[in-house]
This record gives C-alpha cells, sequence and structure tokens, in this order.
C-alpha cells in the first residue's frame, strides 16, 4: 500500500491563533510531499512542494510566512497556518510520493480548517 | 500558461450508458496527464496515467496531442462509478512531479 494520513481531520480554531496539520506517510518513504488547498466546489491548489531536509518551494501568490511548512523526516511534513484569519477557512489535503518514483502522488484524506 | 480544463461540472448518465469525461490542456512540453477519482466520503486516487496506457476499472484514456486532449471513456457506466473525476497535468513549472488539477467533473451513474 501507500497510506497518507492527515492530522486533525477536522479543526475550528478562533482569528489570529496558528493551528499545525500534520500529513504522514504511514508505509512508505515520502521525499517529496505536497500541500494543497481547496475552496467549495472548486479543484485543488498546490500551495507548495516540501522535500526532506530543505526548504518548501511555495507556488506564486502562496505567502510562506503565512503558510509555514516543515518535512523534517521522509514520513512527516507539517504545515501551520499563522495568525489565521477567516478567509483562511478551507479543505487543506496533502500528498506524498515514494522515494525514486516520482510520478505518483498519494494524497491524505484532508483537514478542514474553519477559521471564526 | 500551463492550464488543465474539465468543461462540464457535471454529467449524469444512465447505467449501462457510454462515459466520455472532456479533458483539454496546454501545455508547451510534454506532458503527463493523469485522472484522479474522488469517491464519496474518500481521498483523491490515482485511476490511470497516460503512458501507462492501461484500462482500470473499465476506463481509458488516450492523449491526443494534436487537439491537446485526454478525455476519459468507459463504454458502459456503472452505478459505482459516480464520484469526482479530475484530469491533472504533470511537468509544470520545470518540476516533472507537480501535479495542475482541472476543475473537476462530478459523474453521476443513475440506475
Amino acid at each position: 500500500g501507500a497510506v497518507v494520513s492527515q492530522h486533525p481531520s477536522r479543526v475550528i480554531c478562533k482569528s489570529g491563533t496558528s493551528v499545525k496539520i500534520e500529513c504522514r506517510s504511514l508505509d512508505f518513504q515520502a521525499t517529496t510531499m505536497f500541500w494543497y488547498r481547496q475552496f467549495p466546489k472548486q479543484s485543488l491548489m498546490l500551495m507548495a512542494t516540501s522535500n526532506e531536509g530543505s526548504k518548501a518551494t511555495y507556488e506564486q501568490g502562496v505567502e510562506k510566512d503565512k503558510f509555514l511548512i516543515n518535512h523534517a523526516s521522509l514520513t512527516l511534513s507539517t504545515l501551520t497556518v499563522t495568525s489565521a484569519h477567516p478567509e483562511d477557512s478551507s479543505f487543506y489535503i496533502c500528498s506524498a510520493s515514494k522515494a525514486g518514483i516520482t510520478d505518483t502522488q498519494y494524497f491524505g484524506p484532508g483537514t478542514r480548517l474553519t477559521v471564526l | 500558461a500551463q492550464r488543465v480544463t474539465q468543461p462540464e461540472k457535471l454529467l449524469s448518465v444512465f447505467k449501462g450508458a457510454p462515459v466520455e469525461l472532456k479533458c483539454n490542456y496546454s501545455y508547451s512540453g510534454s506532458p503527463e496527464l493523469f485522472w484522479y477519482v474522488q469517491y464519496s466520503r474518500q481521498r483523491l486516487q490515482l485511476l490511470l496515467r497516460h503512458i501507462s496506457r492501461e484500462s482500470i476499472k473499465g476506463f481509458t484514456a488516450d492523449l491526443n496531442k494534436g487537439e491537446t486532449s485526454f478525455h476519459l471513456k468507459k463504454p458502459f457506466a456503472q452505478e459505482e462509478d459516480s464520484a469526482m473525476y479530475y484530469c491533472a497535468l504533470s511537468g509544470y513549472g520545470g518540476a516533472t512531479n507537480k501535479l495542475i488539477f482541472g476543475t473537476g467533473t462530478l459523474l453521476a451513474v443513475q440506475p
């Protein structure tokens, strides 16, 4: 298999607080992890690409100081939404690709963030 | 600009009818195209990719470079095919493993 988990599955927070979302590859080593954002009834938009042990590469228009990504190990990447605001409310999805097999991404179940 | 277009938000067919989910792309290099599927309350998963030229669950997709299309087809739809289908393009931004997704088509197969 190739299972990717995300935690939490759902989080509600107050405006101004920070929220951390974890993405784990459970049964394989993920050299690269990706973070996506999905608005209701819209497509997945790539936010950043994260390689283990190096800084994440952010897509144009994504604030790196707002969305902090850490990929400290081959099985874990975290996305921290800092000073969250209601407009950050969205569905965040991570994916991971196996070492040496870069053309397939395995997706997590997503995290629903609601900022009040 | 690199782009994936899925013109239909919703496609409703009856069981046993043929299905064609349209996907067009815009890409300056040699793209890799994929179809991902998301069943109700499940995560996104890969259905098929053009380089494999395989048939998965009865679905096939042929890359037509002349028409820049990668339409997904199935001759006889089943109720369990009802799901959200996303066409995706790899290779944009100079990185072969980054994906850009279309907006998705919801396939509803009626009994």
